[in-house]
């Protein structure tokens, strides 16, 4: 079935480090794939999200490109910020399983001043 | 436009009681998934609703059910509670497309004791 994998966390780094958390996952059909946010005490957030391969989701300085030859959608930002401590989720969601959405386990970030 | 909502936010409730939890997903929305989310299993999907009709279902015990209204609100009922049950649950609505995102309410936080 379809599936999401992540990199496990926590990771911890220092203010205006490069960050990357990786992510691949399974997909019978031709999945979108999302990066969602989730602050303490909060629900998820939209982060960024791309429909098909080759496109790149940004937002808020991070990214991250659907790349259907490694089944991967890595986040990435080139310089991250204390506010940026949060779980990161990455996601799919494809129309030949009834638009369910199949989320990673999470990955903590935690951004040290 | 008003973004997705839960209630109660927070519910405390001894084994063996029953709980139920609401969603008014955005409007519009006719998609209404749940989610519970512990910190030892992470992000599991519950059911997804559509046009009152449960579409899709995650692994989840009997003692788990849910439903949807006419207008899109949805509910969620666990009975005979376990200690195991205590988790912040999610709720998340979408337009019927696997390109859309879901957008996701605060959740409710349940303590059973």
């Amino acid at each position: 079935g379809d599936s999401v994998t992540q990199m496990e966390g926590p990771v911890t780094l220092s203010e205006e480090a490069f960050l990357t958390i990786n992510c691949t996952y399974t997909a019978t059909g031709y999945p979108s794939l999302f990066w969602y946010v989730q602050y303490p005490g909060e629900g998820l957030q939209l982060l960024l999200k791309a429909t098909k391969a080759d496109d790149k989701g940004s937002n808020k300085g991070f990214e991250a490109t659907y790349r259907k030859e490694t089944t991967s959608f890595h986040l990435e930002k080139g310089s991250v910020q204390v506010s940026d401590s949060a779980v990161y989720f990455c996601a799919l969601s494809a129309l030949n399983t009834g638009n369910q959405f199949y989320f990673g386990t999470g990955t903590s970030l935690t951004v040290i001043p | 436009k008003a973004g997705v909502t839960q209630t109660p936010r927070y519910l405390i409730k001894t084994r063996g009681q029953q709980v139920t939890l609401s969603c008014s997903p955005i409007s519009g929305h006719r998609s209404v998934s749940w989610y519970q989310q512990t910190p030892g299993q992470g992000l599991q999907f519950l059911f997804e609703y559509f046009s009152e009709t449960q579409r899709n279902k995650g692994n989840f015990p009997g003692r788990f059910s849910g439903r949807q209204f006419s207008n899109s609100r949805s509910e969620m009922n666990v009975s005979t509670l376990e200690l195991g049950d205590s988790a912040l649950y999610l709720c998340a609505s979408s337009l019927d497309s696997a390109y859309n995102e879901q957008f996701f309410g605060p959740g409710t936080r349940l303590t059973v004791l």
